[in-house]
């Protein structure tokens, strides 16, 4: 079945960096555009970004752009993402999700806490 | 900020039949589908309704979602205590060139 695992979570200091990843199995990620996806405590869910299935397009949400990057390695199933200039307000969890053009599955997300 | 608007909260008892919209503009639900998702507080949020009204196998068929202009619907039947979460309609936004989430909608089971 699919499963996806985020890893990398962790306490950083504003304008530190770190990279999440996310392993895939259960289906051909090759063939699947890759999501990340948070939640800020106490907020609702916020898009972060989107490669597609080949990693040749890359699209982010208004308050990561420049900040953030996404990329795949599809000989490995996993996907990236490297945050930085971290700010309190991405304090939050972190979601994978496959689907080629909106999240369809989702993993279980891994915590990013930005604080000094 | 949400570009999606959702009703902060809805409520039923056991057996009722609950309803919440998601109000959109051109750009986003009047020319794209629109999903729906199921968030349980720890867990992974689960795509109840895809392509407007299509259910993923597994998902009960008390879930039905429907479409009209620039706004959407989620439509919950025979509600149950397993209900209680909170519910995220989203679109992709072409002026954007993003995905989108509603608000949020809490859904409380009486």
């Amino acid at each position: 079945q699919v499963q996806l695992v985020e890893s990398g979570g962790g306490v950083v200091q504003p304008g530190g960096s770190l990279r999440l990843s996310c392993a895939a199995s259960g289906f051909i990620f090759s063939r699947d555009g890759m999501h990340w996806v948070r939640q800020a405590p106490g907020k609702g869910l916020e898009w972060v970004a989107l490669i597609s299935y080949d990693g040749s397009n890359k699209y982010f949400g208004d308050s990561v752009k420049g900040r953030f990057t996404i990329s795949r390695d599809n000989s490995k199933n996993t996907l990236y993402m490297q945050m930085n200039s971290l700010r309190a307000e991405d304090t939050a969890i972190y979601y994978c999700a496959k689907g080629n053009n909106s999240p369809a599955y989702w993993g279980q997300g891994t915590l990013v806490t930005v604080s000094s | 900020q949400s570009v999606l608007t959702q009703p902060p909260s809805a409520s039923g008892t056991p057996g009722q039949r609950v309803t919440m919209s998601c109000s959109g503009s051109s750009s986003n639900i009047g020319i794209n589908t629109v999903n729906w998702y199921q968030h349980l507080p720890g867990t992974a949020p689960k795509l109840l309704i895809y392509i407007n009204n299509q259910r993923p196998s597994g998902v009960p068929d008390r879930f039905s979602g429907s479409k009209s202009g620039t706004s959407a619907s989620l439509a919950i039947s025979g509600l149950q205590s397993e209900d209680e979460a909170e519910y995220y309609c989203g679109a992709w936004d072409d002026s954007l060139n993003a995905y989108v989430f509603g608000t949020g909608t809490k859904v409380t089971v009486l």
